[in-house]
């Protein structure tokens, strides 16, 4: 399995309190992504990046913002938490530049709830 | 932008017995690929099974085999003698071949063996 660690893997807060969720991977790989998961939802794509210094725009990626400042850390954060950002949280990275369909690795995800 | 529909919210079966979970996708591309992971009760995302979509012949992994149909636009999941173990939430996926490979989730089949 690749080394991706999350944490807190827990974490319950506050509406309007700012909250940072980290991804950590140890297989150097360039690719990290950042989803949620709701009941009915599948999983939706909030940010991901494409190297350091390098993110984009998800699907839903509306009150939250990343930075990546080195390879293997990827932070995901909420400005002011919402109670609709009460969710499940997967970090998700893959290495290969290019398609070859490879896998992505996800780490056990954050459970943040909003009160 | 590519969905991914999931029609089957839950199914249950017993176990030693085959079961097939339904996914249909929809896109204009032409090179992509499909996955099948599973969620079991710990949250870990597992890829069970992926498929090239420029490759005919369906994928297999163990117990585990497709139904790929392109010109339909349909990615079936068969699940041969059942266990225990495969008691989870299992969710298609769809991605592009460019690259960053970005996952395209559907809402998830949620599946029960029973003993």
């Amino acid at each position: 399995d690749a080394g991706i660690t999350q944490s807190p893997r827990h974490k319950v807060t506050e509406t309007g309190t700012p909250v940072t969720l980290r991804c950590h991977q140890t297989e150097n790989h360039r690719y990290m992504y950042w989803y949620r998961q709701d009941p009915g939802h599948g999983l939706r794509l909030i940010h991901y990046s494409y190297g350091v210094k390098d993110t984009d725009k998800g699907e839903v990626s509306d009150g939250y913002s990343v930075s990546r400042s080195k390879t293997e850390d990827f932070l995901l954060t909420l400005e002011s938490a919402t109670s609709s950002q009460t969710s499940v949280y997967f970090c998700a990275t893959h290495g290969q530049d290019r398609g070859e369909g490879n896998e992505q690795f996800f780490g056990p995800g954050t459970r943040l709830t909003v009160l | 932008a590519q969905t991914v529909t999931q029609s089957q919210p839950e199914m249950s079966v017993q176990e030693a017995e085959t079961v097939t979970l339904s996914c249909t996708y929809d896109t204009s591309e032409n090179n992509y690929y499909l996955f099948w992971y599973k969620q079991p009760p710990s949250r870990q995302m597992i890829l069970v099974i992926r498929q090239e979509a420029y490759k005919q012949q369906n994928a297999t992994e163990n117990r585990f085999s497709v139904n790929f149909q392109k010109a339909a636009k349909s990615f079936s999941l068969k699940i041969s003698d059942s266990q225990l173990g495969d008691t989870a939430m299992y969710f298609c996926a769809f991605t592009f071949n460019f690259g960053n490979e970005k996952l395209t989730f559907g809402t998830g089949t949620r599946l029960t063996i029973i003993p």
